[in-house]
């Protein structure tokens, strides 16, 4: 079951530069998104969410684009700093159900190298 | 910040044995949810409860599995006879609308 797809493992970028996380799904029916990050040992952090009725959201550091013809979306930090370092999970949705069951993807590994 | 705590932080049991896992979602959040991240694996959803009712349970969630808010505050997940493959983090999530769901920190169970 590979509903929602991160197929990057991992992410090194220098702190100041834009991080670009991305995320692929194939369930058309998916209408919500997040991002979540998640330091070892703890819990997953809410970041940022976007509706498919939506194409960008922006939240301070953070902006989350959804291209939904290409199934597609991407989380932007910028400007990356050493405390952004930690793994990110994106997370869909199908609304309709009433349920919010979200599917997660595995997660990308951001480092960010001061 | 009002925030989910989960309790304990980490459980050991041996196999067979029944365990409690036990969450105290945010006050005024109504959607609850519990997910388990095995070791090296994605965060898998397990049930979401809604209205004093599961809502949604996944294949996962079978008769060993149940779930209770029995106090208007805290929000349980049992397993009444815990195997190997039971190991894994458990979440606990709450939502006001369904839409934003916040975890808590996890409840590391190991299953020997």
């Amino acid at each position: 079951d590979q509903q929602v797809k991160q197929n990057s493992p991992s992410l090194s970028v220098q702190e100041g530069r834009i991080s670009i996380l991305n995320c692929d799904y194939t369930n058309s029916m998916f209408d919500y998104f997040l991002w979540y990050k998640k330091y070892p040992a703890e819990g997953p952090t809410f970041l940022i969410s976007i509706s498919s009725i939506k194409d960008k959201n922006e939240d301070g550091r953070f902006t989350v684009f959804l291209n939904k013809s290409a199934k597609h979306l991407s989380l932007h930090i910028v400007p990356s700093q050493p405390g952004d370092s930690a793994v990110y999970f994106c997370a869909a949705t199908e609304s309709n159900s009433g349920t919010y069951k979200y599917i997660f993807g595995t997660g990308t590994r951001l480092k960010v190298l001061a | 910040e009002p925030e989910v705590t989960q309790t304990p932080s980490h459980q050991v049991t041996q196999m067979g044995q029944e365990v409690i896992l036990r969450c105290v979602p945010i006050s005024n959040h109504l959607y609850f949810y519990w997910y388990r991240q095995i070791l090296g694996q994605k965060v898998e959803f397990l049930v979401s409860f809604y209205n004093n009712e599961i809502s949604e349970k996944s294949e996962i969630f079978d008769d060993q599995f149940s779930v209770e808010r029995p106090d208007g505050s805290n929000f349980t997940l049992k397993i009444r006879s815990t195997k190997l493959e039971d190991s894994a983090m458990y979440f606990c999530a709450s939502s006001v609308s369904g839409y934003e769901q916040y975890f808590g920190p996890g409840t590391r169970l190991t299953v020997t």
